[in-house]
């Protein structure tokens, strides 16, 4: 079945550092790609999406590129604050049909000072 | 602006009680989704409705109801007969009709907690 794979948390990085979630995904047939983001005690948000081979996404710094060859979407950001301390999630969605979203478990992210 | 809301922020119900989360948009999305999310854990979903007056169950649905009376509003009630039902109940809508390179936009959420 489709599935997607996020790399374990928590990540820890001090402010200014360079952050790196892993994803990769595997699907049946040709998805979209999404990452959300989660703060303390709030619904998801969408951060980037990306819906096909090579398109790269990108919102308030964060960067993610659609790598079929890989059926991976790594979200990078060149410099973390702070108020970027949340969980990230990664998720596909098939664009055949009505397809729900598949989530990976989520990457707690916290920076410190 | 349109958005999904979600009410209460926090409720409390005492063991045995049935108890109902609110979740209304106004964003005509055609499809609605309830997940729970329990501390530290990803997500799972309970119900999901792609139209008015049908819904489907998800992953965990046991101890759950729902309905989609409205185009704008999908309740899910939380029966006695779930054993654990204390977590953070998220609700979410999309576009669909073959629009589904869109993801979802979510609510921000319902804090069940039973005491």
């Amino acid at each position: 079945g489709d599935s997607v794979t996020q790399m374990e948390g928590p990540v820890t990085l001090s402010e200014e550092a360079f952050l790196t979630i892993n994803c990769t995904y595997t699907a049946t047939g040709y998805p979209s790609l999404f990452w959300y983001v989660q703060y303390p005690g709030e619904g998801l948000q969408l951060l980037l999406k990306a819906t096909k081979a090579d398109d790269k996404g990108s919102n308030k710094g964060f960067e993610a590129t659609y790598r079929k060859e890989t059926t991976s979407f790594h979200l990078e950001k060149g410099s973390v604050q702070v108020s970027d301390s949340a969980v990230y999630f990664c998720a596909l969605r098939l664009n055949t049909g009505f397809q729900k979203l598949v989530f990976g478990t989520g990457t707690r992210l916290l920076v410190s000072p | 602006d349109g958005g999904i809301t979600q009410s209460p922020k926090y409720l409390f119900r005492k063991e045995g009680q049935n108890v109902t989360l609110s979740c209304e948009q106004n964003l005509n999305h055609d499809a609605m989704y309830w997940y729970r999310q329990d501390p530290g854990q990803g997500l799972r979903l309970i119900y999901y409705s792609q139209i008015v007056n049908d819904f489907q169950k998800g992953d965990i649905a046991e101890g759950y109801s729902v309905s989609r009376e409205k185009k704008e509003s999908f309740p899910l009630t939380v029966t006695s007969a779930q054993k654990n039902p204390t977590a953070f109940y998220l609700c979410a809508s999309s576009i669909d009709r073959g629009r589904t390179n869109y993801g979802y936009t979510f609510g921000s959420g319902t804090r069940l907690t039973v005491v």
